[in-house]
């Protein structure tokens, strides 16, 4: 069964510009969460979605927005890109919302953004 | 917001020896877990706990949840080239998805 999969993998933008990543979650999983994973540092919530709604949302800035469609999969936004966006974008899903002692979140590789 | 202190920051030990990482936070957690990231991946979960004083094994390696709930450790034994990498401790106090990552302890074995 395929894995969480996200694309693209690496990407180079300039500041200003906008950002679109795409996150396909494992089959049967409805929630989706976003993470940024700035180097040397441990990953940083900043969504969850689940049934295509907002249900939770980390300390970051109205620049960045996600969506998750009827399918499950889900998009994260980032507009007006700052040098400070460059990270690694991690997205991950789990089966439901997330209860204690339920829930485990199976992460995918990664987006690799570059803000120049 | 919520911190956790993990450290190490760095490990460089011979293989056979036994790790031993730890996180501590300054506000309880409803659960703990433990994963490893390697280069070019996304964190995989090596332990989750769920329950205060709770010890969960998996395979070579055991974690802890603390009793005051503020604290958790990993230990790994007989640690192998292949155990090189990142590990992360999270925590998780709210309904839902949103984890705690500590900074990450990085592990590297001399063969």
């Amino acid at each position: 069964d395929a894995g969480v999969t996200q694309s693209p993998t690496h990407l180079i933008k300039t500041r200003g510009q906008h950002v679109t990543l795409r996150c396909s979650p494992i089959s049967g999983h409805k929630s989706v969460s976003w993470y940024q994973q700035v180097l040397g540092q441990g990953p940083q919530f900043i969504f969850q979605y689940y049934e295509k709604e907002e249900r939770g949302r980390g300390n970051f800035p109205d620049r960045f927005s996600a969506r998750q469609f009827p399918n499950y999969s889900s998009e994260l936004n980032v507009n007006a890109l700052l040098l400070g966006d460059s990270a690694l974008y991690l997205c991950a899903s789990s089966l439901d919302r997330g209860s204690f002692g339920a829930n485990v979140l199976t992460f995918g590789a990664g987006s690799r953004l570059t803000v120049l | 917001g919520q911190q956790l202190n993990q450290s190490p920051q760095s490990m460089f030990i011979q293989e056979g020896e036994d790790v031993s990482m730890n996180c501590t936070s300054s506000s309880i957690f409803n659960t703990w877990l433990w994963y490893k990231q390697d280069p070019g991946e996304g964190p995989v979960l090596l332990i989750a706990l769920y329950k205060a004083g709770e010890l969960t094994s998996n395979g070579r390696l055991t974690a802890q949840f603390g009793i005051t709930r503020k604290d958790s450790f990993l230990n790994i034994s007989a640690s192998i080239p292949s155990d090189v990498g990142i590990y992360f401790c999270a925590g998780q106090w709210e309904y839902g998805n949103k984890l705690v990552f500590g900074a990450g302890t990085i592990l590297r074995v001399k063969s």
